[in-house]
């Protein structure tokens, strides 16, 4: 029973270009959500998603970050024209259905921009 | 504002000592969750209390939580070297019908062998 899975681990991008994260949920996790954390913080949350719909986006920067979670495949986080800001590690986390008390993160992508 | 403030930031002892986290937040919450992270790594859950719980243990860990106070500790006794990480407290609001948890900035913790 494979736990959260996230790829790649580690993504180094230039400014301007654009920056993909997966999330493969825990099996049988219907909800996930996305964080962002930068160095020496806390986790701040970016949007929760259930299968083809947003539920939450209401921590995602308004321009350049998109989410989206189809139904088949995993869920993914997208970043346009990465600016040096966005360097952070962004971790998933998923849930059991109908909204489960304990979210599994896990293991985060650390995205570096030069 | 973070919703969750441990306190300390920071927090060193030696191995087999006592480790005492404490966790603010402002609103009512459905319930707090402790979890750690190891230095670069993903976030592990270690326990979690219900609004309408006080206390709780699991293994070496004793979670309390006082919401007239709104607060909670996290203890670990006999502490080990392996227990070295940051610790978060992580708060579910009473809204949405869904888990958006917010996090505190966490308390780092260094067990010197």
């Amino acid at each position: 029973n494979a736990g959260v899975m996230q790829n790649p681990r580690h993504l180094v991008r230039r400014r301007g270009q654009e920056a993909r994260l997966r999330c493969s949920p825990m099996k049988g996790h219907s909800h996930v959500y996305w964080y962002r954390q930068l160095p020496e913080e806390g986790l701040k949350f970016m949007v929760y998603l259930q299968k083809e719909n947003i539920i939450d986006e209401s921590g995602m920067p308004k321009e350049r970050f998109s989410a989206e979670f189809p139904k088949e495949g995993p869920s993914i986080l997208r970043i346009q024209q990465v600016v040096r800001g966005d360097s952070a590690a962004y971790f998933c986390a998923s849930s059991p259905p109908p909204s489960g008390d304990t979210q599994y993160f896990g293991p985060g992508t650390r995205l570096t921009v030069l | 504002s973070q919703q969750g403030e441990e306190d300390p930031q920071a927090l060193s002892i030696q191995e087999g000592e006592n480790a005492t986290m404490n966790c603010s937040y402002k609103t009512s919450i459905n319930n707090l969750q402790w979890y750690r992270q190891n230095s670069g790594r993903g976030l592990v859950h270690l326990i979690l209390i219900r609004s309408n719980e006080r206390e709780k243990h699991s293994g070496r860990l004793r979670v309390t939580l006082d919401t007239s106070k709104k607060s909670s500790s996290l203890l670990i006794t006999a502490s080990r070297a392996a227990d070295t990480a940051s610790y978060f407290c992580a708060t579910d609001p009473n809204s949405g019908g869904y888990q958006k948890v917010t996090f505190g900035t966490g308390t780092k913790l260094q067990v010197i062998p």
